[in-house]
């Protein structure tokens, strides 16, 4: 069975603070997906990223960056320079090859808060 | 706005009530998803299809929970006799997904619909 853990429920920081989501990840696959999407207020869930399996480089995209490390099963989200919009419940979750045979499991989501 | 819609976007019901929602996913998108969110989790799935093919349910789909996609466009999820159990938000999402393709394509999320049972 597939399992996504994000252990920090909620973080509170302040604006301009870099802050680290955590994701740790349990699959029997040896070829699958991870993804991070983010819920604002609004309830909408919004695509940020999607990894494989094969490719463990680490991603860059702005204030955005990914570290995913297969050795750890972890797959960690951090911001840099928070700002306020960037307040929002963020759900990391895990697929199979398949395109999703039994949709995507997602972890409990971390309520990241930042403050001005 | 081509995203993926939903409709309604809150539904307020009685026990013991039949309610319906209606999935509009992307237009090229040949597969979409169902999802169940209550407070604090995150979603949990319920079902998908192929084109007008239901190829997976949960065990989270009671009996009560019926979803169709006649036409292999807009699907519609019915829950009969609802339950305070019932309350959380119902997410559609549809991707684009082609046999022999090398990737995966990712999930697109509607904004959802949320339902209340009084």
């Amino acid at each position: 069975a597939q399992k996504v853990t994000q252990a920090q429920t909620e973080i509170s920081v302040v604006e301009k603070e870099d802050v680290t989501l955590d994701c740790v990840y349990e699959t029997r696959d040896t070829t699958y997906y991870l993804f991070w999407y983010k819920q604002p207020p609004s309830g909408e869930l919004v695509f940020l990223i999607r990894r494989n399996s094969f490719d463990e480089q680490n991603e860059i995209s702005g204030r955005y960056s990914w570290n995913f490390q297969k050795s750890t099963s972890s797959f960690n989200f951090t911001i840099t320079a928070s700002q306020v919009v960037d307040s929002a419940v963020y759900f990391c979750a895990l697929s199979d090859p398949g395109g999703g045979a039994d949709g995507l499991t997602f972890g409990k989501g971390t309520h990241l808060i930042i403050q001005p | 706005d081509t995203g993926v819609s939903q409709d309604p976007r809150h539904k307020i019901t009685k026990r013991g009530q039949n309610v319906t929602f209606r999935c509009d996913p992307i237009s090229e998108h040949n597969r979409l998803y169902w999802y169940r969110q209550t407070l604090g989790q995150g979603p949990e799935f319920l079902t998908y299809f192929q084109n007008e093919a239901q190829l997976e349910k949960s065990r989270l789909l009671s009996d009560r929970f019926s979803a169709e996609r006649p036409k292999g466009s807009f699907s519609t999820l019915e829950i009969q006799r609802t339950e305070q159990g019932d309350s959380a938000m119902y997410l559609c999402a549809s991707s684009l997904w082609a046999s022999g393709r090398k990737t995966y394509n990712e999930q697109f999320f509607g904004p959802g619909t949320r339902l209340t049972v009084l």
